[in-house]
């Protein structure tokens, strides 16, 4: 069975200052991987997702992710972090195949953003 | 507005009450899911249906239960066998089986044992 860490329980980043959120995951074969964000009583919104292909993906608000496999990481980026980014991260993994059914979701990072 | 709303978003239960949790979908997708949140713990999957008349189990499904009569909606039911029912409680819809299909979320519900 797949497994995802996020070694990072709490991140403080000053605004505009850059930022990378760990994620690795364990499995067989390279899997689907996804990042997430969630803000205070809220849903989840999708940041991005990988595949296969370019191992740099580019997602909403500014965010990329890439994808190490040698690493197994799936580690998330932002340049200039904005105090609009104060909220909680997760990666999810989700096994390879042409019809995955469901995901495995790490603990989540929560990013706090000091001025 | 497409989308996939739950209700209703504060539920507060005396114990040994069963309670159910409404997730509905206006977004056509075939796979649906519920999710229960602690503090720390991530997301755990409870229940999943594919296809309507259809559901799985997730990692902890015990003291739950769940019905897909129609494909727009996927209620949850706490049972008084939960033990510790307390939690965020988050619904999820996917368009299909396809490989590079995305799951969406719902608001949450957030249950409340007095």
């Amino acid at each position: 069975a797949q497994s995802v860490t996020q070694p990072d329980i709490h991140i403080t980043v000053s605004e505009g200052a850059s930022l990378e959120l760990r994620c690795n995951y364990s499995y067989g074969a390279t899997p689907y991987l996804f990042w997430y964000v969630q803000s205070p009583g809220q849903g989840l919104q999708l940041l991005l997702k990988y595949f296969s292909g370019d191992t740099l993906v580019q997602g909403i608000k500014g965010f990329e992710a890439e994808f190490k496999r040698s690493q197994s990481s799936f580690n998330l980026r932002k340049p200039s972090v904005h105090w609009s980014d104060a909220a909680e991260y997760f990666c999810a993994v989700a096994p390879w195949g042409s019809g995955y059914s469901t995901l495995t979701f790490g603990k989540g990072t929560m990013l706090l953003v000091s001025p | 507005d497409g989308g996939i709303t739950q209700s209703p978003k504060y539920l507060f239960r005396k114990e040994g009450q069963n309670v159910t949790l409404s997730c509905e979908q206006n977004l056509n997708h075939d796979a649906m899911y519920w999710y229960r949140q602690d503090p720390g713990q991530g997301l755990r999957l409870i229940y999943y249906s594919q296809i309507v008349n259809d559901f799985q189990k997730g990692d902890i499904a015990e003291g739950y239960s769940v019905s897909r009569e129609k494909k727009e909606s996927f209620p949850l039911t706490v049972t008084s066998a939960q033990k510790n029912p307390t939690a965020f409680y988050l619904c999820a819809s996917r368009e299909g089986t396809g490989r590079t299909d995305t799951q969406y979320f719902g608001p949450g519900t957030r249950l409340t044992v007095l």
